[in-house]
């Protein structure tokens, strides 16, 4: 049981570069989550879905793109690497609310934008 | 809207001395609540939750936390910590209810524990 993955773990891209940081789950979660971490700013919810198909912008979208085509992936998009966008990026999946089934958080992708 | 306030950034301690991280949550309706912690280069991992009932809730590795909802709080504490409770710790909140799936989560508390 793998739980959530993100791949890569380490990243580092030129301004103007684009990737797509990938992320899945083996526990058929119906939400998934994209958030970035900044130093002394916690944690800021990017996007958010709540089933395959269905995708929403959180707090900080602008720059981002998400798609969830199956329930286990949910892949997020930077078209125009900038500064601003280094950060460690967290994605997460929950089986339905918090309140019973609590999120549960991937290792994490480190990335630097030079 | 919901916002959570972790009013230490930085709390360093000695072992087994005890510990405590102060939360403030701030909602215009009911809420649940809850601590993470996060080790060097982990994902986070769910300490303790509030949902509902008895005001003090036990979680994980002998951490405590009390729901105090005049003063709006959810401070965690331990009696005696370890090395190991070296870590970064987050105060999260969502919304109750139907709509209980998102969280907020505030800006941190990392907590240094030295020998």
């Amino acid at each position: 049981n793998a739980g959530v993955t993100q791949t890569p773990k380490f990243r580092i891209l030129k301004i103007g570069q684009s990737m797509t940081l990938q992320c899945t789950q083996d526990m058929n979660h119906n939400y998934m989550y994209w958030y970035r971490q900044d130093p002394g700013m916690g944690l800021k919810l990017i996007y958010y879905s709540v089933g395959a198909g269905i995708t929403d912008k959180g707090e900080v979208p602008n720059g981002y793109n998400v798609s969830r085509s199956t329930t286990e992936d949910f892949p997020l998009r930077l078209e125009l690497a900038a500064p601003s966008q280094t950060s460690v990026y967290f994605c997460a999946s929950s089986y339905a609310g918090v309140k019973d089934y609590g999120y549960t958080f991937g290792s994490g992708t480190r990335l630097t934008v030079v | 809207a919901q916002s959570v306030t972790q009013l230490d950034s930085q709390v360093p301690v000695f072992e087994e001395a005890p510990v405590e991280l102060r939360c403030n949550y701030s909602s215009s309706v009911s809420v649940y609540l809850f601590w993470y912690v996060q080790y060097p280069n982990q994902g986070l991992q769910l300490l303790l939750k509030y949902l509902s009932g008895s005001t003090l809730v036990k979680g994980i590795n002998g951490f405590e936390a009390e729901f105090n909802k005049s003063q709006t709080s959810f401070h965690l504490r331990k009696p005696s910590v370890h090395i190991s409770d070296t870590a970064e710790y987050f105060c999260a909140v969502s919304q109750s209810g139907d709509n209980d799936y998102k969280l907020s989560f505030g800006a941190g508390t990392t907590v240094t524990v030295r020998a």
